[in-house]
């Protein structure tokens, strides 16, 4: 399959620290997303990086993507109480018709 | 701001029974998806839709699903006869580009 994969599982970090989560994927992409979901809601958007860019900044959020490894990795800075949520990364395979989501990682920011 | 819109925000049904649920995704978006999310697990596809036909489904859209744009504005997921694992978050989606726009998700309760 295609899905992309969330590593960790779960992570509990402290306010002010840096979040960082890990994304494969098995199959070509256009481009890779992440959002984000807070308990029982629909998913948020956050970012999107394309298949030939490396490196993306948002706001607190830095997107890497390796295409030869087939990963990415969402790093979260100064992370805060409302960070709290699941992440997941997404991936379009090929046709674009099929936006497949990993596993997520669940953060939880303590105060 | 445009934000995708579900109906009904939860349903309980006896097994065997059908159910309809109703989105209506934001106005210019071209393209729709249906997901299921079993609680606290993966995001699963469904299928999409465009161009008034389905473009992509999974191997859980199977004879019991069907998914219907019956006006310009309603896209709706029926489910035929419901099992007890039917049981999840059902999400709708649209997009315009790439990015999914999400709604608040139904939640369908078979007993």
């Amino acid at each position: 399959s295609q899905q992309g994969e969330e590593d960790p599982q779960a992570l509990s970090i402290q306010e002010g620290e840096n979040a960082t989560m890990n994304c494969s994927y098995k199959t070509s992409i256009n481009n890779l997303q992440w959002y984000r979901q807070n308990s029982g809601r629909g998913l948020v958007h956050l970012i999107l990086i394309r298949s030939n860019e490396r490196e993306k900044h948002s706001g607190r959020l830095r997107v890497t993507l390796d295409t030869s490894k087939k990963s990415s990795s969402l790093l979260i800075t100064a992370s805060r109480a409302a960070d709290t949520a699941s992440y997941f990364c997404a991936t379009d395979g090929d046709g674009g018709f099929k936006t497949i989501f990993g596993a997520g990682t669940r953060l939880f920011v303590k105060a | 701001e445009p934000e995708v819109t579900q109906t009904p925000s939860h349903q309980v049904t006896q097994m065997g029974q059908e159910v309809i649920l109703r989105c209506v995704p934001i106005s210019n978006h071209l393209y729709f998806y249906w997901y299921r999310q079993i609680l606290g697990q993966k995001v699963e596809f469904l299928v999409s839709f465009y161009n008034n036909e389905i473009s992509e489904k999974s191997e859980i859209f199977d004879d019991q699903f069907s998914v219907e744009r019956p006006d310009g504005s309603n896209f709706t997921l029926k489910i035929r006869s419901t099992k007890l694992e039917d049981s999840a978050m059902y999400f709708c989606a649209s997009r315009a580009v790439w990015e999914l726009f999400f709604g608040e998700g139904s939640r369908l309760t078979v007993l």
